[in-house]
């Protein structure tokens, strides 16, 4: 089945830097990699998604990027600011006996310093 | 408001003590899933369902139940509740399966002594 490695586990910046965060997975028929944040002691909520067929997307401050080929997507954050502290899971998903499944990466805990 | 919901939000109990989590969506959706997170092992899938009365298991299925009688709710079941199943629980719902976003409800913490 489908593993999804993600890096690093923490990640400590000041405020203004630029965050990275990356991910790999294991299925080529994966095609769909979204990146939920959560907040301390708050649900996950979807930040941005990418679908294989797009090598990039940008949402303000955020960024995602996709290699097919090498089968890892990155998180990109700039201008980073305090609010962006949580933890960020990204995911991939592939097809299981005719359903997409979703499988999480085990999470990057982002700490931003005024 | 367009939610999910879950009760109880937090729960201690002792081994073998049968216990539900409910979830509750109000968005119509025909995706709902069921979650756990554990400290550095992220995410994980227990049960999910495609829609009323069709579901399947997910990563970690084993020791817990569930049931899709009603589009709106999807239970999660715990018949004989061990240490090991003491987890944060997280229940999902989506328009369509996976390839769209997951609303995520608040969470259920559970202790099983």
């Amino acid at each position: 089945g489908e593993n999804v490695e993600q890096h690093p586990s923490t990640l400590s910046v000041q405020e203004g830097d630029s965050a990275v965060i990356k991910c790999t997975y294991s299925d080529s028929a994966s095609n769909y990699f979204p990146w939920y944040k959560q907040e301390l002691g708050k649900r996950p909520q979807l930040i941005i998604d990418i679908r294989s067929n797009v090598g990039e997307k940008k949402d303000q401050r955020i960024a995602v990027t996709l290699n097919k080929t090498a089968k890892h997507f990155s998180l990109h954050i700039t201008e980073t600011q305090p609010e962006d502290s949580a933890v960020y899971f990204c995911a991939a998903s592939h097809m299981n006996t005719g359903f997409q499944k979703l499988v999480f990466g085990t999470g990057t805990r982002l700490l931003v310093s005024p | 408001e367009a939610q999910v919901t879950q009760n109880p939000r937090y729960l201690i109990t002792v081994t073998g003590k049968k216990l539900t989590v409910t979830c509750s969506q109000n968005m119509n959706h025909e995706y709902m899933s069921w979650y756990r997170q554990d400290p550095g092992l992220g995410l994980r899938q227990i049960y999910y369902s495609m829609n009323v009365e069709v579901t399947d298991k997910g990563d970690v299925p084993e020791g817990y139940k569930v049931s899709r009688k009603e589009k709106r709710n999807f239970p999660l079941i715990l018949e004989s509740p061990s240490p090991n199943q003491t987890s944060l629980y997280f229940c999902a719902s989506s328009l369509l399966p996976i390839d769209n976003e997951q609303f995520f409800g608040p969470g259920t913490r559970l202790t099983v002594l």
